[in-house]
């Protein structure tokens, strides 16, 4: 089945340590996205990438980093400079960024905490 | 700026009770879509429908129906007949270019 794959479900960060989310995408779709969701604030859009090798910010970029190496992953790494990373991150691919008619196909989500 | 307002923060029905979502928005842009999705406790939004700003039909699927009016910027969404299973966070979306989401509400329906 073509899907969005984000992994793990869950993950907890040490302070001081830098941690990476996985998201992996067969659907072919040229545009990624990350976005990170806090309880009431919506979806944030993180970082996005329309082409291999290629990737802008988004709203809320400072912090963290990403990485587009291949057409099907688009791994997010949150650093420790990003001082309240707790948080629900979504990764989401759509066909073509600038089509806006374009929806977004979205993975089941990563919750990270601090311990 | 482009801005999403979802007003309502929870709403709690009971089942087979009609409940309408809010949803307004601001846009300068002229061509626009607006979307809606639906967060189950899964976590994965899921697409329920886009409209763009040119169609101002009424559109009805199932139990489901969205009201756009340019007239006050809203994209409302109504489900009739709730069932529990319709329990979810639900997001309004607004894309000229990124998507913009508003910060949702949370629909719990009772039996």
């Amino acid at each position: 089945d073509g899907g969005i794959t984000q992994s793990p479900k869950y993950l907890f960060r040490k302070e001081g340590q830098n941690v990476t989310l996985s998201c992996e995408q067969n659907l072919n779709h040229d545009a990624m996205y990350w976005y990170r969701q806090d309880p009431g604030q919506g979806l944030r859009l993180i970082y996005y990438s329309q082409i291999v090798n290629d990737f802008q910010k988004g709203d809320i970029a400072e912090g963290y980093s990403v990485s587009r190496e291949k057409k099907e992953s688009f791994p997010l790494t949150v650093t420790s400079a990003q001082k309240n990373p707790t948080a629900f991150y979504l990764c989401a691919s759509s066909q073509l960024r600038d089509s806006f008619n374009e929806k977004l196909f979205f993975g089941s989500g990563t919750q990270l905490s601090v311990l | 700026a482009q801005k999403v307002t979802q007003a309502q923060t929870e709403i709690s029905v009971v089942e087979k009770e009609d409940v309408t979502l809010d949803c307004v928005y601001e846009t300068r842009d002229t061509t626009y879509y607006l979307f809606w999705y639906k967060q189950p406790p899964s976590g994965e939004l899921v697409f329920l429908i886009r409209r763009n700003s040119f169609d101002e039909q009424n559109e009805i699927s199932g139990r489901y129906s969205w009201n756009f009016q340019k007239s006050t910027s809203s994209f409302n969404f109504t489900i009739t007949a709730s069932q529990v299973v319709d329990s979810a966070v639900y997001f309004c979306a607004l894309r000229p270019n990124d998507m913009r989401f508003g910060a949702g509400t949370r629909l719990t329906v009772k039996p």
